[in-house]
């Protein structure tokens, strides 16, 4: 059964906190992608990795870090520079996206709350 | 900064009729269009995706595209109550991350 898993659904830390998303898939995809999503507004792009051992900052990468050592997962550290990381953190894959663009597949995301 | 823009609504049809969802983008570098669609509290479901101008069926869903107007949109036909959600038009380059606008609240009442 092929997809994209996240754990855990539900996060809560205090601040302070370095707290770290797992991003997991067995759809053999080169690209991975980390966004945030704050409610009433759309998915902003945090990292992006295209292949192992190599990845890119988006547009809100401050207070974040990533890791890409197997292709099949990519882990999203939330650390304390992170000005306010309260919000849904959403995984996506798709094939590589060398000179053509391919649609993203979506993880069931972690709803990270810090007080 | 590349944008891409959406009504936020929400856009209300009755049952059977159909939904209009309109999407504009700012950078005509663009190749690859999406429509996603969310529920309240669930992650985007991919529907439909468009990259050459005209019209692409998909049973009820419907995505045209527009390049020299910079306008994507999606018809969604036989509206049913379970098509109400949060529709997501996204964009990018090649090699690129995909831009996402905010989203269409579409609500159909039976």
């Amino acid at each position: 059964d092929g997809g994209i898993t996240q754990s855990p659904k539900y996060l809560f830390r205090k601040e302070g906190q370095n707290v770290t998303l797992s991003c997991e898939q067995n759809l053999n995809h080169d690209a991975m992608y980390w966004y945030r999503q704050d409610p009433g507004q759309g998915l902003r792009l945090i990292y992006y990795s295209q292949i192992v051992n190599d990845f890119q900052k988006g547009d809100i990468a401050e207070g974040y870090s990533v890791s890409r050592e197997k292709k099949e997962s990519f882990p999203l550290t939330v650390t304390s520079a992170q000005k306010n990381p309260t919000a849904f953190y959403l995984c996506a894959s798709s094939i590589a996206s060398g000179t053509v663009s391919y649609e993203q597949y979506f993880g069931p995301g972690t709803r990270l709350t810090v007080t | 900064q590349k944008e891409v823009e959406q009504n936020s609504g929400p856009l209300s049809v009755p049952e059977g009729a159909i939904a209009s969802l309109n999407c504009t983008y700012s950078d005509r570098g663009s190749q690859s269009f999406f429509w996603y669609r969310q529920y309240s509290g669930k992650s985007p479901e991919l529907i439909m995706f468009i990259y050459s101008n005209g019209d692409k069926e998909d049973g009820r869903f419907t995505a045209q595209l527009n390049k020299a107007s910079q306008y994507v949109s999606l018809l969604i036909r036989d509206s049913q109550p379970s098509d109400s959600a949060t529709y997501l038009c996204a964009v990018n380059q090649a090699g690129t991350a995909l831009i996402f606008g905010k989203g269409t609240t579409l609500s159909v009442s039976s």
